[in-house]
């Protein structure tokens, strides 16, 4: 059981450059969210998406995109990569809102934009 | 929109201190979650508390949810190195499914 999987571990990207950030859960997982991590920012939510089919904003989303692709898959698009998005970026997955249930974590993408 | 904000941002204590990590929610919340994350490594659920005024406990770790549901607390008694990382608040708001996370607050501890 792998739980929840992101690719790549690390990218190095040059400004303007565009990169697709994977994850993939095999929990049947409802909900699933993509986080940026920063220094002294804690995790802010980028985007979310309460089950298959639907996506919403968070807190950051200026410069991303996302496709729910289906249960399992929630993809993080940078179009235009910018040095500012140099980030520690975390999928998750929890299994329905409703239940307020626990999210389970990915291992992490390091990206740099330089 | 939304704020939670923790604090303090950072602490280091000795070990066999105590230490306390406090959260605050500019909106009401649903339950209160906690996280832990390890140097290098990806949160890890610890707890939930869903009801106003609840307290509990894990072996020396006490989780309270303040009694208006905007605000969480917690505590570590005698603090081990094993204790060291990120602790972070987590809380959904109405019926959305949005999981917004605290701040943090980064724990050292030294022999």
């Amino acid at each position: 059981n792998a739980g929840v999987t992101q690719t790549p571990k690390f990218q190095v990207l040059k400004t303007g450059q565009s990169m697709t950030l994977q994850c993939a859960q095999d929990m049947n997982h409802n909900s699933m969210y993509w986080y940026r991590q920063d220094p002294g920012m804690g995790l802010r939510l980028i985007y979310y998406s309460a089950s298959e089919g639907t996506t919403d904003k968070g807190e950051v989303p200026n410069g991303y995109n996302v496709s729910r692709l289906n249960k399992r898959e929630f993809s993080l698009r940078l179009e235009s990569a910018a040095p500012s998005q140099t980030s520690v970026y975390f999928c998750a997955s929890a299994r329905d809102r409703a239940m307020n249930t626990e999210a389970f974590f990915g291992q992490g993408t390091r990206l740099t934009v330089v | 929109g939304q704020q939670v904000m923790q604090i303090p941002q950072y602490q280091h204590v000795q070990e066999g201190e105590d230490f306390t990590t406090y959260c605050n929610s500019s909106t009401t919340l649903s339950n209160i979650q906690w996280y832990k994350q390890r140097p290098g490594g990806h949160p890890v659920f610890l707890i939930q508390l869903v009801k106003s005024g609840e307290v509990k406990k894990q072996k020396r770790l006490t989780f309270q949810f303040g009694e208006a549901k905007k605000n969480s607390s917690l505590h570590i008694t005698a603090t081990q190195t094993t204790d060291v990382g990120t602790y972070f608040c987590a809380g959904y708001t109405g019926t959305a499914s949005k999981l917004t996370f605290g701040t943090g607050t980064r724990l050292q501890v030294t022999l």
